[in-house]
């Protein structure tokens, strides 16, 4: 079945480094763009990142710009996120979601992963 | 970047009422390219609506969507116990995508 699952999250420091992955399967991974998703307690949900279908296109929340980087690998069907400098508002749940028309951005999120917990406390 | 309002913030209603939840947009939403989401406790959110008013993949057709510009509306015709959860609006017709702050729909 179609499906997104997120792996990575973890209790950091703040200013350390974190790296989340994504596992797609059931779908052409290649013909979508994909994006990161989060959601911290109580807050309302922030899209963080997109990368096109081909991985040469990368966009970013201003909130995570310069500290963040979104890459994947057709190949294999995966997605990672390299979380840098992290900061306590960095902390939520992360979900790795699907573009709906395929490659196109924005766009709705027709598939989303279960989501992986990132805190960054000290 | 466009902010989008939902309200009302909670929406108290009995199975079989039917619900209206609203988001306002502070810019037009080009193209209408607005969706809805429904979240459960400890799970994702799901895809319920998309392009103001066309209903994804499993969702019944007691969910509606409509709307336009500034102003968009989801309705539910007659709950069922399933569908108390909180609903999330969406704009993807701008970057960056942005999303409602959530309207909580629970039970009476």
């Amino acid at each position: 079945q179609v499906q997104l699952v997120e792996s990575g999250g973890g209790v950091v420091q703040p200013g350390r480094s974190l790296r989340l992955s994504c596992a797609a399967s059931g779908f052409t991974f290649s013909n979508y763009a994909i994006h990161w998703v989060r959601q911290a307690p109580g807050r309302r949900l922030e899209w963080v990142a997109v990368i096109s279908f081909v991985g040469n296109n990368k966009y970013y929340a201003d909130s995570v710009k310069g500290r963040f980087t979104i890459s994947r690998d057709n190949s294999k069907s995966t997605l990672d996120l390299q979380m840098n400098s992290l900061r306590a508002e960095d902390t939520a749940v992360y979900y790795c979601v699907r573009s709906k028309r395929g490659p196109t951005y924005p766009d709705a999120f027709d598939i989303w992963g279960q989501g992986t917990k990132v805190t960054v406390s000290s | 970047e466009i902010v989008l309002t939902q309200s009302p913030g909670t929406l108290s209603l009995s199975p079989g009422e039917r619900a209206t939840l609203s988001c306002r947009a502070s810019q037009s939403v080009s193209s209408s390219y607005l969706a809805w989401y429904q979240q459960k406790p400890g799970q994702a959110p799901r895809l319920v609506i998309y392009v103001a008013s066309t209903r994804a993949t499993g969702i019944p057709d007691r969910f509606s969507g409509s709307g336009s510009g500034t102003e968009f509306t989801l309705t539910i015709s007659r709950l069922e116990p399933e569908d108390f959860a909180v609903y999330y609006c969406q704009q993807y017709g701008s970057s960056p995508i942005t999303f409602g702050q959530g309207t909580r729909l629970e039970i009476k």
